[in-house]
């Protein structure tokens, strides 16, 4: 059974860079299907897609964000990270990673997020 | 605020059937598949509908879901205490190229 599970920095001052990663136990991150995703969650904004690598590297991200987002794949290690660059208090949220999974059928594909780790409180302040 | 649109709050007692909506627009719901996630205190989401009405194994048959135009619904018959938790929906949006979600609903179990 595929878990995934979020550690890095929980606090984390203004204009800093947030480094998180996402172990992966169960399966392997190279596997074809997936994309592995950085979700976040904070009362303001509620959930907050920030983007994905897919299992050879290739990245997209929230061009709300993109000019601040970095991830990247550990293969040694079975694991992906985030960076996210010059932090602020709207930055504050519980971080989490999750697979999301892809299937096609009919020529129509479907995309869900399962599972998700557990999640990581990150506090931006001073 | 955000994309999709999900009433905050929703309650019943146990046995009863809820329904929660979720509203969109042309560049999400009304293109795409719609998933919805549920959130127990203090845990992660979790994959309850996928693909508008798909039920992952071991998501019991009392959770079903809908998808007419730019809307969702998913539903919960035979409420139980145990559903008490936060009901979110998702799709794909086009301005984004990714995934968009409500704000979700506050179920209590009276």
């Amino acid at each position: 059974q595929l878990q995934l599970k979020e550690s890095g920095s929980g606090l984390v001052k203004p204009s800093q860079t947030l480094s998180l990663t996402c172990g992966v136990s169960g399966g392997s991150i190279s596997s074809g299907g997936s994309s592995w995703n950085w979700i976040r969650q904070s009362p303001g904004k509620g959930l907050e897609w920030l983007g994905y690598i897919s299992h050879i590297g290739s990245t997209y991200y929230n061009p709300s964000l993109r000019s601040r987002v970095t991830m990247s794949l550990d293969r040694s290690k079975n694991q992906f990270s985030l960076n996210l660059t010059s932090l602020t208090a709207a930055d504050t949220a519980v971080y989490y990673c999750a697979r999301e999974i892809r299937t096609c059928a009919g020529g129509v594909c479907y995309k869900w997020f399962d599972p998700w780790g557990q999640g990581t409180l990150v506090t931006v302040s001073s | 605020q955000s994309v999709l649109t999900q009433p905050p709050s929703a309650s019943g007692t146990p046995g009863q059937r809820v329904t929660f909506s979720c509203s969109g627009s042309s560049s999400n719901i009304g293109s795409y598949t719609v998933n919805w996630y549920q959130q127990l205190p203090g845990r992660a989401p979790k994959i309850l509908i996928y693909s508008n009405n798909q039920r992952p194994s071991g998501v019991p048959a009392r959770f079903s879901g809908s998808k007419s135009g730019t809307s969702a619904s998913l539903a919960i018959s035979g409420l139980r205490s145990e559903d008490e938790a936060d009901y979110y929906c998702a799709a794909w949006e086009d301005s984004l190229n990714g995934p968009v979600f409500g704000g979700g609903t506050k179920l209590t179990v009276l």
